[in-house]
């Protein structure tokens, strides 16, 4: 078993609907979770990070944790075709000793 | 400024030889990373280093040595390059503490092409 997996999609949603991005997790103790998105071609960069169980939101992106669970997801809405890229969810351990990264989901939205 | 830089962008060099990639990070971060990120774009930790001492070191080729001269650098050496040494390697960096400081930033990457 995968420390994180992801649908590698390609996952397409049109203009303006909610994309949904889900995530899991096989180490229990894990302490802090993170969505990067990547564009071809281009290097990780962060959207957003969660660290309790519950929501965060950060204008159209919502971030969803639920340790109980292991899964971590992310929400994007209004979805603008400059949001399709890879989006990577990443799992750090307690003491940051361990650090994963999913394979990603291919994000596509079309016009 | 450019925030975390790696050079070179582009590594094209035959089978056998030794190269090295450089990181340097301008941030103040006190830790740093090496990944690798393979042609199916998974992306794997190779090293972390925090305050120049190596705090993880996951299961890579003894080929691949890290050094830190300081904690705003993390050079990457490969020695005896193969085919399969072939991806796109990322230098990151971020906060060793508090975890709510651990966001990483990525350096643009360095494609390394091993003929």
């Amino acid at each position: 078993q995968k420390e994180v997996e992801q649908n590698s999609g390609p996952l397409s949603v049109p203009e303006g609907a909610i994309a949904s991005l889900n995530c899991t997790y096989s180490d229990r103790v894990s302490q802090s979770f993170f969505w990067y998105r990547q564009y071809s071609g281009k290097s990780p960069e962060l959207i957003m990070s969660i660290y309790s169980n519950g929501d965060k939101e950060d204008g159209r992106f919502t971030a969803q944790l639920n340790k109980a669970s292991q899964y971590v997801s992310l929400l994007i809405r209004d979805s603008q075709p400059s949001d399709s890229a890879t989006y990577l969810c990443a799992v750090g351990g307690y003491n940051f000793n361990k650090f994963y990264f999913g394979s990603g989901t291919k994000l596509n939205v079309k016009p | 400024d450019t925030a975390v830089s790696q050079t070179p962008k582009y590594l094209v060099t035959q089978m056998g030889n030794d190269k090295s990639i450089k990181c340097e990070q301008n941030l103040g971060h006190d830790t740093m990373y090496w990944y690798k990120q393979d042609s199916k774009k998974f992306l794997k930790i190779m090293f972390s280093y925090n305050n120049k001492e190596l705090i993880i070191n996951e299961t890579v080729p003894n080929r691949f040595s890290p050094k830190s001269p300081d904690k705003a650098h993390l050079n990457l050496h490969i020695n005896s390059l193969e085919l399969g040494d072939s991806a796109v390697y990322f230098c990151a960096s971020s906060h060793g503490t508090p975890e709510a400081s651990r966001t990483q930033y990525f350096g643009p990457g360095t494609r390394l092409t091993v003929l």
